[in-house]
């Protein structure tokens, strides 16, 4: 069974830069693995951030952006505002036409 | 403009079964990968399966592989989920998803809750 890990909880100034990671807990995560990004507010529907380890959705803003960090995939914030307070989801395509969500990170603006 | 709207959920007893619709315009379903997501109650998010384009290979999770089947009508432009031998940790709101090639969804629909208790 495949686990996907991410920070169970960060925090950013206004202003400032946060970077959220999502791994394997068994092996390094590469472009293969199609990383997506989701942003979800409390009672709100996910809104797709990145995908394919580093294209912009529509409509987000260019503080938003995704990479590979290492062995593991990487959500870039600069410039972080207050509503960019929210859970944040990484997925995985782990083959054999399976992904797999990580258990996704609170990000608190303070 | 792409639209998702999912139906279907409610109350069901264990061992029941519901069957779930999202209804797709403004793209083709047949010609994108569509997926079922579903997040439990204060929970995060879990992918269930996806119906890839063309031919329309399907991929299930392990929690729901054999209970979970997926499907879609190219007439009616609708991808279903059949949800069989239900249990309570089933109880969840499912989102349809749809993506052009790309195993995660990009648009979202607005979810449907499915409520499994005795």
């Amino acid at each position: 069974q495949t686990v996907v890990t991410q920070e169970t909880s960060l925090s950013v100034s206004p202003g400032g830069t946060v970077t959220l990671t999502c791994g394997l807990k068994s092996g390094s995560v590469s472009t293969s693995h199609l990383s997506t990004w989701y942003q979800q507010t409390p009672g709100q529907v996910p809104r797709t951030l990145i995908y394919d380890t580093n294209t912009r959705s529509s409509g987000v803003p260019a503080r938003f952006s995704g990479s590979i960090l290492g062995n593991r995939a990487a959500l870039t914030i600069v410039g972080a505002q207050a509503e960019d307070e929210s859970d944040y989801y990484c997925a995985l395509y782990v083959g054999g036409g399976v992904s797999v969500f990580g258990g996704g990170t609170r990000l608190a603006v303070l | 403009e792409v639209q998702l709207v999912e139906s279907g959920g409610g109350f069901v007893q264990p061992g029941g079964s519901l069957r779930l619709s999202c209804a797709a315009s403004g793209f083709t379903v047949s010609s994108n990968y569509m997926s079922w997501v579903r997040q439990a109650p204060g929970k995060g998010l879990e992918w269930v399966a996806i119906v890839y384009s063309g031919p329309g290979s399907t991929y299930y999770a392990d929690s729901v592989r054999g209970r979970f089947t997926v499907s879609r009508s190219t007439s009616q432009n609708t991808v279903y989920l059949q949800l069989n031998t239900l249990r309570p940790d089933d109880t969840a709101v499912y989102y349809c998803g749809r993506a052009p090639h790309i195993d995660h969804p990009i648009d979202w629909g607005q979810g449907t809750l499915v409520t499994v208790s005795s």
